[in-house]
């Protein structure tokens, strides 16, 4: 079991461009989120998946975009860079909504300039 | 909206000694308060969990307490050794079926 992956570990973006943030889980939970972690803060939720084919919105979603493309895949998509982006990126899965563990993958590290 | 509030933000203690970290959050129909703990560089990962129906529960070294009338839980370590240094956060289950997490504390075990 590799848990929850996530690519890219590290990415640098200028001002404007796009990217996608892929994450994948193989405990078959149901419950899929994006947080953001920015220096010395806890973590901020984006956007999270109830169940293959709902997304809601989190704390901060503006300037994100999610696809829950199937109930292994979340993808998270910044359509137009900025620097007030930058930041750690952790996704994560559980198996209820929210009443058991959230297991987390390693974290993309994100900057852009 | 839904927060919760977590003190200190940083606590250093001497080795075996005991560290408390407590949270105030605001939504009283919450029932489920894990923490989770944080190493330097790694992904966050769940140390113990309590649910409205429990005060308190203990796991080794570490306990949790929770008063939902005065809407406090507590992270309690003891005998703390070097490698309990991290970040740890506290959460909450809010409306919609999604955690809420406190800011954060760092704690630092001197040897």
């Amino acid at each position: 079991n590799a848990g929850v992956t996530q690519t890219p570990k590290f990415q640098v973006l200028k001002t404007g461009q796009s990217m996608t943030l892929q994450c994948a889980q193989d405990m078959n939970h149901n419950s899929m989120y994006w947080y953001r972690q920015d220096p010395g803060m806890g973590l901020r939720l984006i956007y999270y998946s109830a169940s293959e084919g709902t997304t809601d919105k989190g704390e901060v979603p503006n300037g994100y975009n999610v696809s829950r493309l199937n109930k292994r895949e979340f993808s998270l998509r910044l359509e137009s860079a900025a620097p007030s982006q930058t930041s750690v990126y952790f996704c994560a899965s559980s198996d209820h909504r929210g009443a058991t563990e959230q297991y987390f993958g390693p974290g993309t590290r994100l900057t852009v300039t | 909206g839904e927060n919760v509030e977590q003190h200190p933000s940083t606590l250093s203690v001497q080795e075996g000694d005991s560290a408390v970290i407590k949270c105030t959050y605001s939504d009283s129909a919450s029932n489920y308060f894990p923490w989770y703990k944080q190493e330097l560089g790694k992904r966050p990962q769940l140390i113990i969990d309590i649910r409205s129906n429990v005060g308190e529960k203990k796991d080794q070294r570490i306990a949790v307490t929770l008063n939902k009338t005065a809407k406090h839980f507590s992270l309690h370590i003891t005998e703390t050794q070097p490698e309990d240094s991290a970040v740890y956060f506290c959460a909450f289950k809010a409306a919609g079926n999604k955690l809420t997490f406190g800011g954060g504390t760092r704690v630092l075990v001197k040897p």
